[in-house]
């Protein structure tokens, strides 16, 4: 049972190249977040998926898009990476929007945008 | 809207000893759940505790508790007998309403243990 796993760990970028992170998990979770943290920020949301089929906006959406291939995977795309963009992006999964039980988080891909 | 505010950017404590990080909070929502995450150094986000709106009781998860006051709207953690391995990243976070159980999370607070 590896939880919930992201892909790369580490990536680097060049302004306005475009990359996705790919998220998967093995909890049968219904819902699905991506945060980035950046330092003294806390974890911003930017995208959430509360069920397979839905995918909704948080508190800083721009410049990025998403996709909830299926229940296990929600993948979160650059398509023109910025150097605001650099940062620490963490996905999520729980039980689904009516749950109180935590989140699970994956380990975190760290992006360089130079 | 929901915020989370952690006054305390950095805390020191010895080992043994009992250390309690802020944690306030605002929302209009009658129902409300309140979560606190461990981040070491290693990045990983960890679980400790998680408190209802609802709970009579002050959640308690071994050495972890939460002393939640409804009408200060706060929610702090708890850490008794601190050990080395305490020292790390803490964030308190709420349920972002009604858009599933996203959470917002505060700024943090950098906890010190020394022997």
């Amino acid at each position: 049972n590896a939880g919930v796993t992201q892909t790369p760990k580490f990536q680097v970028l060049k302004t306005g190249q475009s990359m996705t992170l790919q998220c998967a998990q093995d909890m049968n979770h219904n819902s699905m977040y991506w945060y980035r943290q950046d330092p003294g920020m806390g974890l911003r949301l930017i995208y959430y998926s509360a069920s397979e089929g839905t995918t909704d906006k948080g508190e800083v959406p721009n410049g990025y898009n998403v996709s909830r291939l299926n229940k296990r995977e929600f993948s979160l795309r650059l398509e023109s990476a910025a150097p605001s963009q650099t940062s620490v992006y963490f996905c999520a999964s729980n039980l689904g929007p009516n749950s109180v039980y935590e989140q699970y988080f994956g380990p975190g891909t760290r992006l360089t945008v130079t | 809207a929901q915020k989370i505010t952690q006054t305390q950017p950095g805390m020191f404590v010895q080992e043994k000893e009992a250390v309690t990080l802020d944690c306030t909070y605002d929302t209009s929502d009658p129902s409300y759940g309140l979560f606190w995450y461990k981040q070491p150094s290693s990045g990983e986000m960890i679980f400790l505790i998680y408190q209802g709106s609802y709970d009579q009781q002050n959640a308690t998860e071994g050495r972890y508790s939460l002393n939640f006051q409804k009408a200060r709207k706060s929610a702090n953690l708890v850490i008794s007998a601190s050990q080395l391995g305490d020292s790390a990243m803490y964030f308190c976070a709420i349920k972002r309403g009604q858009a599933g159980t996203a959470l917002i999370f505060g700024k943090g607070t950098t906890l010190s243990v020394s022997s």
